[in-house]
């Protein structure tokens, strides 16, 4: 049973600190890692993908790769209020869309 | 604008009864995919259709039917045999790339 966990949350930080999101997942073959941010009654959006070893930075988002370890992070630098959402993580694979697993998600607050 | 359009935003189902959910895109994406929310889960897959005329059953296909007749279209059927049917219900697609696309979603409730 390939399974991807994270911390239910929530994760409350403040106002312009950084927010750290943790993901391990069991399939030590996948090969592409994603995060989803998803608003209260909304769809997810993508907002990172990482597919080699290390980090990748996109704006205020950071996400990081350990594959010999099997964790996958999301950073979030400056949080803002509007950051708070629940962040999902979810994993390929073999790059197959039907060959997502999906954590349970981690429900952010950045408190103002 | 492309996107993947879901309606209705809210269903209600009564007993014995089924519900359909649609689901448009107008991004060309060869796949498209059903998948379930319920609280505190993840997404889990309930079916998936990489090209026209094909579909195949995800993790938890059973008590729902799909059909795929258009490349933009991929219906999804809430039968009565699904006896826990309230969830948030979310259409996906994408390309040859692994990256999934969602709509907006469809909520489903029983009366």
């Amino acid at each position: 049973q390939k399974e991807v966990e994270q911390n239910s949350g929530p994760l409350s930080v403040p106002e312009g600190a950084i927010a750290s999101l943790n993901c391990t997942y069991s399939d030590r073959g996948s090969q592409s890692f994603f995060w989803y941010r998803q608003y209260s009654g909304k769809s997810p959006e993508l907002i990172m993908s990482i597919y080699s070893n290390g980090d990748k930075e996109d704006g205020r988002f950071t996400a990081q790769l350990n594959k010999a370890s099997q964790y996958v992070s999301l950073l979030i630098r400056d949080s803002q209020p509007s950051d708070s959402a629940t962040y999902l993580c979810a994993v390929n694979m073999n790059n197959y869309g039907q060959n997502f697993v999906f954590g349970p998600g981690t429900r952010l607050s950045v408190l103002p | 604008d492309g996107g993947i359009t879901q309606s209705p935003k809210y269903l209600f189902r009564k007993e014995g009864q089924n519900v359909t959910l649609s689901c448009e895109q107008n991004l060309n994406h060869d796949a498209m995919y059903w998948y379930r929310q319920d609280p505190g889960q993840g997404l889990r897959l309930i079916y998936y259709s990489q090209i026209v005329n094909d579909f195949q059953k995800g993790d938890i296909a059973e008590g729902y039917s799909v059909s795929r007749e258009k490349k933009e279209s991929f219906p999804l059927t809430v039968t009565s045999a699904q006896k826990n049917p309230t969830a948030f219900y979310l259409c996906a697609s994408s390309s040859r790339t692994p990256f999934l696309f969602f709509g907006s979603g469809t909520q489903l409730s029983v009366l």
